[in-house]
């Protein structure tokens, strides 16, 4: 079946626009990741989508940062008010998860995010 | 700072040579994986190592780890030029609810 999509591949924004990262999981994972990754780095945890539960958001680093998902399946991160640093690849990953155990992650090709 | 450290930063090697990339971690975790990722876009599972395991294998790769020392090796023998892309750890880490931890990474170069 599908594997994780995600739009657009690129965006080019000025400072200060807000933009709206969108992420289409695997059908019936009922868990959603989205990480960023700045050049040559590793991955910075954001939000963590579980089912019905209340996300895990303790990654998000400043509140012009957000995210949700709708109908337990698409997910949108939006970052308002863009700064310079906020340039960088943002990874969208799903997979399944319960049963008291954690199960591999599946990525998107990400979203490259330039703040101009 | 990051739950998990792979060493070396990064890594050269001859097609056909064995390469071995370390991960260290901080905190207790239920499983282990690694993942590999080619043109800094997205990555791909290689492997899951449980907390109760300590040695696992696929096809050319060879995980080990050692919870005593917090710490997990990747293995890949007899390399290929396709091999070449960078390699991440991630530990899942319970703490209400399971999130993932990326290590910062080794960049494996496998020269033909």
């Amino acid at each position: 079946g599908a594997g994780v999509s995600q739009s657009p591949s690129n965006k080019v924004t000025e400072k200060g626009k807000d933009v709206e990262l969108r992420c289409d999981p695997i059908s019936g994972h009922t868990a959603l990741y989205w990480y960023r990754q700045s050049l040559g780095q590793g991955l910075e945890f954001l939000i963590y989508f579980q089912g019905n539960s209340a996300p895990d958001k303790s990654g998000l680093p400043s509140d012009r940062f957000s995210a949700e998902r709708t109908g337990g399946s698409v997910s949108t991160l939006t970052i308002q008010r863009t700064q310079q640093e906020d340039s960088a690849v943002y990874l969208c990953a799903s997979s399944f998860s319960g049963g008291g155990s954690t199960y591999e992650q599946y990525f998107g090709p990400g979203t490259r995010l330039t703040v101009t | 700072s990051q739950q998990g450290e792979e060493d070396p930063q990064a890594l050269s090697i001859q097609e056909g040579e064995n390469a071995t990339m370390n991960c260290s971690y901080k905190t207790s975790i239920n499983n282990l994986q690694w993942y590999r990722q080619n043109s800094g876009r997205g990555l791909v599972h290689l492997i899951l190592i449980r907390s109760n395991e300590r040695e696992k294998h696929s096809g050319r790769l060879r995980v080990t780890l050692d919870t005593s020392k917090k710490s997990s090796s990747l293995l890949i023998t007899a390399s290929r030029a396709a091999d070449t892309a960078s390699y991440f750890c991630a530990t899942a880490v319970f703490s209400g609810t399971y999130k993932y931890i990326f290590g910062t990474g080794t960049r494996l170069k496998v020269l033909a």
